[in-house]
């Protein structure tokens, strides 16, 4: 059974720009969180979706948005990128929503804003 | 304000010996707590969980103890091997949805 993907792997912005993340969910598996990771801050929850609906969200500013298509993939969205935005960003799928230990990571996508 | 704490980042171990990562959290709320592992290039994998109404739960060689009324918990490996070497993550949870607060992470370097 194929794993998480994540696209792109790795991706430089400049500052000001915006991005789009892509995830791809575990076949069968209908829910998909978001996290960010940096070295200060550790992982730190993005927001969680559940059958195309967001079911929780971190404690994030609203440059960061997300949704989820009816195949379950998901897109994360960053816009006006900061400097403070380079981090390695995680997606984790599931089979249901609020069912932690089965949920699977993606290897990340890397994003450096210059 | 970091809810999870893993105030050592690195530890190194002889294989054989026992591994304890420790990990500390201020929300009494937290009812569900986990353990990930994380090799380099890669995303985190699940390891242990144990839930409040427990105090301890074992895997094979891996034990998780938790002291509510000290909020801490720990991860016993026994015995480490070199292939445990990676980095630990402690998280924790309320309840009903489960928006994981993670610690940053303790780096455990096991030597032959």
């Amino acid at each position: 059974k194929a794993g998480v993907t994540q696209t792109p792997r790795y991706l430089i912005k400049t500052r000001g720009q915006q991005v789009t993340l892509s995830c791809s969910p575990i076949s069968g598996h209908r829910s998909v969180s978001w996290y960010q990771q940096t070295p200060g801050q550790g992982l730190q929850f993005l927001f969680e979706y559940f059958s195309e609906t967001q079911r929780n969200k971190g404690n994030f500013p609203g440059r960061f948005s997300g949704r989820q298509f009816s195949n379950s993939r998901s897109e994360m969205n960053v816009s006006t990128l900061e400097l403070g935005d380079s981090a390695l960003y995680l997606c984790a799928s599931s089979l249901t929503a609020g069912d932690p230990d089965t949920q699977y990571f993606g290897p990340g996508t890397r994003l450096t804003v210059l | 304000d970091q809810q999870v704490k893993q105030n050592s980042p690195s530890l190194s171990v002889q294989e054989g010996r026992i591994s304890i990562l420790n990990c500390d959290y201020t929300n009494s709320m937290f009812d569900y707590f986990l353990w990930y592992k994380k090799y380099p290039a890669e995303g985190p994998t699940f390891l242990i969980s144990i839930s409040s109404i427990k105090d301890k739960n074992e895997d094979g060689r891996f034990t998780v103890f938790l002291n509510k009324s000290a909020k801490h918990l720990s991860l016993h490996i026994v015995p480490s091997q070199p292939g445990d070497s990676a980095v630990y993550f402690c998280a924790a949870s309320t309840p009903p949805g489960y928006a994981l607060n993670f610690g940053k992470g303790t780096s455990l370097l096991v030597t032959p």
